[in-house]
C-alpha cells in the first residue's frame, strides 16, 4: 500500500515549457487534491476533483489544468510554465468530503523550479 | 473569503520549554484538523476536533477547539527535537469540499 505518490519528484523548466505532474492513490479515494506550498504562504488549492470525470477550481486555479480520467489518478498541468509557478506541489487525497473532516493524505511533494 | 491564521509564525526554543500555536478562523468551523509537516517532507494528520470545547491529548500535545468553533491551539508540552517542524490547522468552511489550511507555525528546538 504506497498511499500517494507523486512523480516527479523534482524538476527544472524554463519559461514558457509545459509539463504534467502525476499524482496517483491506491486507497481508493474519491476526493483528490493540488495544493501549492511556498515560503510563509502556507498551503494553497489549486484545483480539486470530487469523483472520477470531475474537476473544479481551487484558490489559485490560474496558469493550472487538471484532469481526473481515473479515479486513481489525478493529473496536474502546467501548459506555459511562469517563474511565479516555482513551488512545491503537493498531491493529496481524502475517502470523503472536507466538511465531514475527513483526513487528507499527503503525497511526498513535486519540487518544481521555472528559470 | 475564509481564511484561517496562525501565529506565531516562527518560534524557537530550548529542548523542554513547552511551546503553542494559535489558530484563528474568520468564520465557524464544523472541525478543525491539525497536521505536522517536518522539515523537506510532506504534512501528516495529526488530529481533528469536532465539538465545541473539545480538548484532545497525544503524549505531550494537547489540543483545543474553541467554545465558538473558530479558533483553536496546540500545546507543546516539555518539546523535544522530535517536535521540529510546521504545524498546520486547518477547517473546511461549511458545506464544501475543500480545507482551508492556516499559514502555519514552524518550530525549531533547540538542544
Amino acid at each position: 500500500n504506497a498511499g500517494v505518490t507523486q512523480t516527479p519528484k523534482f524538476r527544472v523548466l524554463k519559461t514558457g515549457q509545459s509539463m504534467t505532474l502525476l499524482c496517483a492513490q491506491d486507497m481508493n479515494h474519491e476526493y483528490m487534491y493540488w495544493y501549492r506550498q511556498d515560503p510563509g504562504m502556507g498551503l494553497r488549492l489549486i484545483h480539486y476533483s470530487v469523483g472520477e470525470g470531475t474537476t473544479a477550481k481551487g484558490e489559485v486555479p490560474d496558469g493550472y489544468n487538471v484532469s481526473r480520467l481515473k479515479k486513481q489518478n489525478f493529473l496536474l498541468g502546467l501548459e506555459s510554465a511562469a517563474p511565479s509557478q516555482t513551488s512545491v506541489y503537493f498531491c493529496a487525497s481524502s475517502y470523503s468530503r472536507g466538511w465531514r473532516g475527513e483526513t487528507q493524505y499527503f503525497g511526498p511533494g513535486t519540487r518544481l523550479l521555472v528559470l | 473569503g475564509q481564511q484561517v491564521m496562525q501565529i506565531p509564525q516562527y518560534q524557537h526554543v530550548q529542548e523542554g520549554e513547552d511551546f503553542t500555536t494559535y489558530c484563528n478562523s474568520s468564520t465557524t468551523l464544523s472541525n478543525i484538523q491539525w497536521y505536522k509537516q517536518r522539515p523537506g517532507g510532506h504534512p501528516v494528520f495529526l488530529i481533528q476536533l469536532v465539538k465545541s470545547g473539545e480538548v484532545k491529548k497525544q503524549k505531550r500535545l494537547t489540543f483545543q477547539f474553541g467554545e465558538a468553533k473558530k479558533n483553536s491551539s496546540l500545546h507543546i508540552t516539555a518539546t523535544q527535537t522530535t517536535d521540529v517542524g510546521t504545524y498546520f490547522c486547518a477547517g473546511p468552511a461549511y458545506h464544501t469540499d475543500k480545507l482551508i489550511f492556516g499559514t502555519g507555525t514552524r518550530l525549531q528546538v533547540f538542544p
